[in-house]
């Protein structure tokens, strides 16, 4: 089993640029998370999915859009970005409340 | 909301001393109180766990303490070694399997 993995490993945008990051879990869980782990912020969720077809807004939503039109992946959106969407993006799974976490994605917006 | 107060953000000890870091949290309904270990450019993984139904849980060198009445939860590792270098996150959850997390702290094990 791969686990949870994301697309890409690191991107660099300019500001106003869009992009969509990808995560996939092939341990068939039902919960789907996306962080974002600022310097001395710990992790902070964006949006959230308990189910194929649901999202629902976290802790920090503005600025970015979601979905999970597949059980196996959560899809995290940014349409115009900002510099202060430069950060590290995190994808989590869980079936139950134990997350498990994909290796990340580091994105610069200059 | 749920908030989750981490301390220290720094602690370095000697190879072989004990670690202590601790947290609190605001919400008297949160239920699940996981710990995560971050390397450097790695992701967070899951090292140990409490539920509000036990007041400890050990697993080898590392173990957690929750006192509900204070809303405060505590990971101890003994016997540090250099390998336990790392980012350490708290972290407690309401229901919903909805985790927030504590700021973190930089454990250096000094050999």
């Amino acid at each position: 089993n791969a686990g949870v993995t994301q697309t890409p490993k690191f991107r660099v945008l300019k500001t106003g640029q869009s992009m969509t990051l990808l995560c996939a879990q092939d341990m068939n869980h039902e919960y789907m998370y996306w962080y974002r782990q600022d310097p001395g912020m710990g992790l902070r969720l964006i949006h959230y999915s308990v189910g194929e077809g649901t999202t629902a807004k976290g802790e920090v939503p503005d600025g970015y859009n979601v979905s999970r039109l597949k059980k196996q992946n959560f899809l995290l959106g940014l349409e115009s970005a900002a510099p202060s969407q430069t950060s590290v993006y995190f994808c989590a799974s869980s079936v139950g409340p134990e997350q498990y976490f994909g290796p990340g994605t580091r994105l610069t917006v200059t | 909301g749920e908030n989750v107060e981490q301390h220290p953000s720094t602690l370095s000890v000697q190879e072989g001393d004990s670690a202590v870091i601790k947290c609190t949290y605001s919400d008297s309904a949160s239920n699940y109180f996981p710990w995560y270990k971050q390397e450097l450019g790695k992701r967070p993984q899951l090292i140990i766990d409490i539920r509000s139904n036990v007041g400890e849980k050990k697993d080898q060198r590392i173990a957690v303490t929750l006192n509900k009445t204070a809303k405060h939860f505590s990971l101890h590792i003994t016997e540090t070694q250099p390998e336990d270098s790392a980012v350490y996150f708290c972290a407690a959850s309401t229901g919903g399997n909805k985790l927030v997390f504590g700021a973190g702290t930089i454990l250096r094990v000094k050999s």
